[in-house]
Formats: C-alpha cells, structure tokens, sequence
C-alpha cells in the first residue's frame, strides 16, 4: 500500500530551526516534494528532493534518504509567517506525474 | 499575470445537486490535476489530465466527472452520487524543470473551491 506519516502538529519558537519529519512506504518512487499551505491557501512549491542528500535553498533546506524511505524539511531562523502546514508529497511510478500527499503537519511559530 | 484560477471560492449547494467547478490555467502546461482536500487528511487525487481530450481516474474518483476539451481547462462536476461532496478542492497544472541536478514536474495549485453542500 501507499503510507506517508508526518507529525500532526509541531510548534517552534521565531528565531530558532526546525525539523519536519516525513516516513513514506510507496509502490513507486519519483521522487519527493515538499509543499508549504497557508490556512485556507493553494499550497506552493518548496522542494525537489530525488537523489540521497541534502538540497538547500534559503532559509529552507531538504534531506532524503531512499533506503529509509525518509525526509526531511529544516526551516532555519523562523519568522511568524512560517506558520502553515508543510505537506510531504511522493511522486509515484511511471510517467503520470501524480503524487500522494501526506496529511501535513501543522508549524505554529511562536514569539 | 500566468497562473490557475478556480471559481468561484465559496460555494453552496442544496443535497441532490450537480455542481461544476471551473479551473483555467494559461500557463500553458500540458498535464492538470483535480483534488480533494479534508480536514486532518491529506491531498487526494480525484482526476487527472496528461494531455488534452484524455483523463485518467484518481484515488476517489467515484461520484466526479471531469472533460479535458481545451488544454487551458479542466472542469469538475461533483455529481448528487457524491456521497460527500462537502471539501475544499484544488486544481493543479504541471510543468517539466530542468532543476539544478535532476529534472523533475513540479505542480501549480489554483487557489481552491470550497464546495459545502447543505
């Protein structure tokens, strides 16, 4: 079957990194995305992960492990507006394009 | 401005009710995407379009319909078999990146249609 987990919720303080944890046990692996979406907002692009390793952009950085179906999203020097939900997303097999999302964890930056 | 609009952002439905929601895009991009989204559950995929005059079932597909006459649209009719039609659904597009070390198709998300059926 396809299962991705992340923590429900997490909360941090501005200022400070964190990390966001997502385990995924699919059919197929096109590689891994991470999506940022504020309440009520489309959620929008945060990074490609495919090859083992960390990809860094920014404040943002993104991790994979393949052979332990992990990631990793590390949001360093929060701001208030980082508070969203961060969803994984898995690309599936083939040439379709489609991806299967987990729940998303819900980030609330505090002061 | 290129983008993918939805419309309208709220709408209200009595029971029994088909309903259409209408998603445009003028990016251009070949592939499109329609889904669902809950509280506390993640995205799931209801249809989706490689191209244009062909679409493919999702995850939840049942009690949906979709056409692909245009490659710029990709409309949803949320039909009174729809158990559950209650969600806030999201369209998306696709496009090929050449990314800095592997391509890779990124998604574009419309701002989203929130359907309550009453």
């Amino acid at each position: 079957g396809q299962n991705i987990d992340q923590p429900t919720e997490m909360t941090a303080t501005e200022g400070a990194i964190v990390q966001i944890n997502c385990t995924y046990q699919t059919s197929g692996f096109n590689g891994l995305f991470w999506y940022q979406q504020h309440a009520g907002e489309a959620p929008t692009f945060l990074s490609y992960n495919v090859l083992d390793g960390l990809e860094e952009k920014g404040r943002f950085s993104s991790f994979l492990s393949r052979s332990k179906g992990y990631s990793y999203l590390l949001l360093k020097e929060l701001q208030m507006k980082d508070s969203a939900s961060y969803l994984c997303a898995v690309g599936g097999e083939g040439a379709t394009n489609k991806l299967i999302f987990g729940t998303g964890t819900l980030l609330a930056v505090q002061p | 401005d290129g983008g993918i609009t939805q419309s309208p952002k709220y709408l209200f439905r009595k029971e029994g009710q088909n309903v259409t929601l209408s998603c445009e895009q003028n990016l251009n991009h070949d592939a499109m995407y329609w889904y669902r989204q809950d509280p506390g559950q993640g995205l799931r995929l209801i249809y989706y379009s490689q191209i244009v005059n062909d679409f493919q079932k999702g995850d939840i597909a049942e009690g949906y319909s979709v056409s692909r006459e245009k490659k710029e649209s990709f409309p949803l009719t949320v039909t009174s078999a729809q158990k559950n039609p209650t969600a806030f659904y999201l369209c998306a597009s696709s496009i090929h990146r050449q990314g800095v070390r592997v391509p890779y198709n990124e998604q574009f998300f419309g701002p989203g249609t929130r359907l309550t059926v009453l």
